[in-house]
């Protein structure tokens, strides 16, 4: 079993819908979660990040944690063409200096 | 906000060379660098975990020999790739840990490729 699972897509949404991404994770003792987004031949940039259960907002983006059944989740209100990209959930286990593990992403296409 | 400078951001040499690439962190003391390692359509795997001032510490099938990690200085990380070969061409990405901080910055990647 994979530690970090991402569905690798495309998943397609068109321009103004709502895109949701999943991840789940094996390691029960995780402590803290991001979302990262990459573009094409360019480094990951930090979307969200969350400690706790339930939602955290910020701005069009909504991270959704529930530790118990191992997920996390990013949703993207109103969908524009340069959300396009791929969509790396990361996890990372207790300690400040605690490595990252990634998930392998997921693609997501927004259509006009 | 944290910010990784990482140079060079492209490179190409030939087959049996080495290569070095930076990584500085401008605006804060990075205690722990991890350096990645970015195939095509693959996510981030990690190679090594450097702390300043000791050893790097190498994920498991990472050749350490070759793959030579100097954390020399909280602000400074270097990865060289020796004796470089084809298959060593990929996408080379830094990334620090704040200190005190839970979140990581991403330095902007070297793309390697060795002809």
């Amino acid at each position: 079993q994979k530690e970090v699972e991402q569905n690798s897509g495309p998943l397609s949404v068109p321009e103004g819908a709502i895109a949701s991404l999943n991840c789940t994770y094996s390691d029960r003792g995780s402590q803290s979660f991001f979302w990262y987004r990459q573009y094409s031949g360019k480094s990951p940039e930090l979307i969200m990040s969350i400690y706790s259960n339930g939602d955290k907002e910020d701005g069009r983006f909504t991270a959704q944690l529930n530790k118990a059944s191992q997920y996390v989740s990013l949703l993207i209100r109103d969908s524009q063409p340069s959300d396009s990209a791929t969509y790396l959930c990361a996890v990372k286990g207790a300690g400040t200096a605690s490595k990252l593990t990634f998930g392998t992403g997921t693609r997501l296409q927004v259509t006009l | 906000g944290a910010v990784v400078s990482q140079h060079p951001s492209r490179v190409i040499c030939k087959s049996g060379t080495s290569v070095k690439i930076e990584c500085r962190s401008l605006d804060f003391q990075a205690t722990t660098m991890f350096w990645y390692r970015q195939f095509p359509k693959q996510s981030l795997m990690l190679m090594a975990t450097s702390n300043e001032g000791s050893k790097a510490t190498y994920e498991q099938g990472v050749e350490k020999d070759k793959f030579l990690i100097n954390h020399a200085s909280l602000t400074l990380s270097t990865l060289t790739v020796t004796s470089a070969h084809p298959e060593d061409s990929s996408f080379y990405i830094c990334s620090a840990n704040v200190r005190g901080n839970y979140g990581y910055t991403f330095g902007s990647g070297t793309r390697l490729t060795v002809v």
